[in-house]
Formats: C-alpha cells, structure tokens, sequence
C-alpha cells in the first residue's frame, strides 16, 4: 500500500524527443506527487510537483499528467536535452514529512 | 540561502562501528527527514524531525537513531555497522509546517562499510 512503481527503469531517447517516465500508487491518501532529478555525486532535487486536485501541470518542458481513478502519473520531458541525462524519481506523499519514492529511471539523452 | 548542508561527504567505518552523520537545514527550515539511497532498495525514509521531536518514522531498525538541536541541525547515528548498511544518506529540510511543503534534499554522506 506504501508503495510507488516506477517505470521504465532506464530510457534512452534521442535529443529533441519526449522522454517519458510512469508512476503508479495504490493508497489513495497520498496527496503530493512530486518529481525529483539526481545527477551523479548530488541529492535529488525538486523539478516539479502535483496535488490530486489537478490532472495535468506544466512548467516549462517539463509536465505532469496525473490520472487520479487509475492511481497513476507521469512524467514528459519535452524536447529532451543532453543535460536532462539524469536519473528521475517519482515520488509520493501524505501530510507528513516522509517521501514515498519510486525506484528511478535512469535517462540518457544522445546528441 | 545557503542549501542543505551534510558532514561528513565520505566515510569509511569498519562493521561493528558506530557513526554519526550531521545536517544543517536551509536557514528557518525547522523539519529535517533523512533518507537512506542504496542501488537495491533506491530510496527509502528513514525518519523525520520537527522542533526537536521525531515526527515519523520509517521501517528501519533501532540501530538507526536520530535527533534535532534547538538551531534546527540534525544527526543521525548508526551502531553496530553491518556491511548493508553501506549507503548513501540523504538529508532533506523543510519549513515544517502543516502544509505539504517542498523538501530540499542536500548532497548526501557517502558510507562505506568494510
């Protein structure tokens, strides 16, 4: 119930592409769905995030499109860039200070 | 602001040591939650601290223990290392309050465990 499924586990995708990274959760008390990136030797840091009331959130290439009856959300990087070569968790929350974390997709953007 | 601040980066302990890891939050955040990465389990929540007090708490054992000062810092101890206890620790800081806030993690401790 605590868990969050991350897939796929890595990706490759051309530069100038959509890179696209899924999540899914199964307790719905879980009201904050953020989005971190970890470059190698860093913490993780926040890109972006999204709570249940909302089905899709945009900042700049970066969007979240959330599906709240298939207890599901996703990722999309548009016009994916060498240096979004990074790996990506989802993430997910309650009222509380604990993080609930997919296991990381690990993301390659060829030039 | 300065961002989250963990000492030290890297240490070597032998199993059956103990170590002490410390986190200073981003000035006027007052919850810090740390966090365990391995590549097996990814990353997993250890505990969290607010106002000197833990406030959650994972499915780790009590051989991981942590406190908070009254200036916000936090450290956390491992006794009796094992060898799977070779991760690294994140610490991440928030302001802490009721609201779903965003969490910033710093750099991380990188233990090794021989």
């Amino acid at each position: 119930q605590q868990q969050v499924k991350q897939s796929p586990q890595s990706l490759i995708v051309q530069k100038g592409g959509i890179s696209i990274i899924n999540c899914a959760y199964e307790n719905t008390a879980f009201d904050y769905f953020p989005w971190y990136q970890q470059f190698p030797g860093k913490g993780p840091a926040l890109l972006i995030a999204i709570r249940p009331d909302v089905s899709e959130k945009k900042e700049g290439r970066f969007t979240i499109s959330f599906n709240k009856s298939a207890k599901q959300f996703s990722l999309h990087i548009m016009d994916s860039q060498p240096g979004d070569s990074a790996t990506y968790f989802c993430a997910a929350s309650t009222h509380t200070g604990k993080l609930i974390f997919g296991q990381g997709t690990t993301l390659q953007v060829k030039p | 602001k300065a961002g989250v601040t963990q000492t030290p980066r890297y240490l070597i302990k032998t199993r059956g040591q103990q170590v002490t890891l410390s986190c200073s939050p981003i000035s006027g955040h007052r919850s810090v939650s740390w966090y365990q990465q391995t590549p097996g389990q990814g990353l997993q929540f250890l505990f969290e601290y607010f106002s000197e007090t833990q406030r959650n708490k994972g499915n780790f054992p009590g051989r991981f223990s942590g406190r908070q000062f009254s200036n916000s810092r936090s450290e956390m101890n491992v006794s009796t290392l094992e060898l799977g206890d070779s991760a690294l620790y994140l610490c991440a800081s928030s302001l802490g309050g009721t609201e779903i806030e965003t969490q910033y993690f710093g750099p991380g401790t990188r233990l090794l465990v021989l």
